[in-house]
C-alpha cells in the first residue's frame, strides 16, 4: 500500500540555524503534499503545501521542495526560532473524492536557545 | 478561514460507558470529514472517512460498531465511542475538507481517558 517515510525522527538545531526534514513517498500517482506542525496537546496545523506541478514553494521562512522523479519532498525552515519547536508531519495524497492523506511518522524538532 | 472545532477538548469516563465527540467546521462547508486517533509520540492513524449524508468508510481494523460516525450536515460530524474501555484512551482528532479541494483542516483534538 501507499507509504510515506520521514527522516529524521528527531532534530535539534541551534536557534537561528536552518532545519531540513525529508520525506519519500511510494505512490507515484500522489499529487498533493502538505506539511503539518503539531504542538503538544493540539491538533495538526497546515503550514505549507505543494502540488505536483510545482517544484518549489516558499512562504517566509518556510520552503518545500518536490522531486517527482525521485519521489522525494523536503521541508526547509530557515532562521529557526524557539516557537518552531514542535512535531512536523509530511503527508502525501492523490486527490479524489475518496482520497485520504498518508502521513509520515513525524519529526520532533527542538530549537536550542 | 478554515476553522474546525471539537467538543469536548477532553473527557474522562468509566469503562463501559459511551462517549460522543463533535467535530464542526465553523466557517466552511465540509463535504468530507475524517477521524483520526493518535497515541503518544506516534503519527495520526486514520479511523474513518465520512461524506455528508453517506455512511462512513472505515479503515481496516477499525470496528464500525464500536466507533459510530454520523455526518448529519455539512458542518457537523460526530464520533461515538461505544462501551469504552481503557485501551480506547487516546487523542482523537477530526479534520474537514471542502468539496473539490485537497486540503484537510484539523480540529484541536479530544483527549479521552477511560478509567
Amino acid at each position: 500500500g501507499e507509504n510515506v517515510e520521514q527522516h529524521p525522527s528527531t532534530l535539534s538545531v541551534q536557534e537561528g540555524d536552518s532545519a531540513v526534514i525529508k520525506c519519500t513517498y511510494s505512490d507515484s500517482a500522489s499529487n498533493y503534499f502538505p506539511w503539518y506542525k503539531q504542538e503538544l496537546g493540539k491538533g495538526p496545523q497546515l503550514i505549507i503545501d505543494i502540488r505536483s506541478n510545482v517544484g518549489e514553494k516558499k512562504d517566509q521562512r518556510i520552503a518545500v521542495t518536490l522531486n517527482k522523479t525521485a519521489k522525494h519532498f523536503s521541508l526547509h525552515i530557515t532562521e529557526t526560532q524557539p516557537e518552531d519547536s514542535a512535531v512536523y508531519f509530511c503527508a502525501a495524497s492523490r486527490y479524489s473524492s475518496a482520497s485520504k492523506i498518508i502521513f509520515g511518522s513525524g519529526t520532533r524538532l527542538s530549537i536550542r536557545p | 478561514g478554515a476553522v474546525v472545532s471539537q467538543h469536548p477538548s477532553w473527557v474522562i469516563c468509566k469503562s463501559g460507558t459511551s462517549v460522543k465527540i463533535e467535530c464542526r467546521s465553523l466557517d466552511f462547508q465540509a463535504t468530507t470529514m475524517f477521524w483520526y486517533r493518535q497515541f503518544p509520540k506516534q503519527s495520526l492513524m486514520l479511523m474513518a472517512t465520512s461524506n455528508e449524508g453517506s455512511k462512513a468508510t472505515y479503515e481496516q481494523g477499525v470496528e464500525k460498531d464500536k466507533f459510530l460516525i454520523n455526518h448529519a450536515s455539512l458542518t457537523l460530524s460526530t464520533l461515538t465511542v461505544t462501551s469504552a474501555h481503557p485501551e480506547d484512551s487516546s487523542f482523537y482528532i477530526c479534520s474537514a475538507r471542502r468539496g473539490g479541494e485537497e486540503t484537510q483542516y484539523f480540529g484541536p483534538g479530544t483527549r479521552l481517558l477511560v478509567l
